[in-house]
């Protein structure tokens, strides 16, 4: 099994719906990364949570990290064409510091 | 003007060669990575310098080889390639070792023939 598990795999949206996006470990997270991936290119950062119970927003996507740092959720509000992608979730479990282990994805679609 | 660039994006080869792919950052960055993504987008670390000194080798096999020759490049040079080897390979880096905010590449997708 995988250090962290997202769910679901896939997920295919009219435009205009919310979803969202879960990210779980069987461990402590020490910091929690969220990445987004376009078909052919590279991750980019979204955010970054360190704080149980901390949430932050970027336009239109809110991520969350539970109290107890073991779960953590991505929220899309009014989803557009623009958020499809693969999101990821990242984070340093503890097994090694530095090393930031991903989740295996999520592919998101967004029908127009 | 690109943050992490590496180069080739697309290698096609056959089994046995060898090959290399480079990377460089003008970020400043003092971290860079290399990470191994297979066929169902799962994103492995492989390996981790900081400031030109190897942090992380996560069991690799030893016909990887990366290269640090100064802390804005990080090569990756793997020999006798094997089907198993074809993958996206993302080149990152960091501002600090220890910093999960990493800058990623576009990636290299090797093809072993």
């Amino acid at each position: 099994s995988q250090e962290l598990e997202q769910s679901p795999q896939s997920l295919i949206v009219q435009e205009g719906k919310n979803l969202t996006i879960n990210c779980t470990s069987s461990k402590t997270l020490y910091g929690l990364y969220w990445y987004k991936q376009k078909y052919g290119e590279g991750l980019i950062f979204l955010m970054m949570l360190q704080k149980g119970g901390e949430e932050k927003s970027h336009e239109k996507i809110t991520a969350k990290l539970d109290e107890k740092k073991q779960q953590s959720s991505l929220h899309i509000t009014a989803s557009q064409p623009s958020h499809a992608g693969i999101y990821l979730c990242g984070a340093d479990i503890g097994t090694s510091y530095g090393k930031l282990t991903f989740g295996q994805g999520t592919i998101l679609t967004v029908h127009p | 003007d690109t943050a992490v660039s590496q180069t080739p994006k697309y290698l096609v080869t056959q089994m046995g060669n060898d090959k290399s792919i480079k990377c460089e950052q003008n970020l400043g960055h003092d971290t860079m990575y290399w990470y191994k993504q297979d066929s169902k987008k799962f994103l492995k670390i492989m390996f981790s310098y900081n400031n030109k000194e190897l942090i992380i080798n996560e069991t690799v096999p030893n016909r990887f080889s990366p290269k640090s020759p100064d802390k804005a490049h990080l090569n990756l040079h793997i020999n006798s390639l094997e089907l198993g080897d074809s993958a996206v390979y993302f080149c990152a880096s960091s501002q600090d070792w220890g910093s999960g905010e990493l800058f990623f590449g576009e990636g290299s997708r090797l093809t072993v023939l």
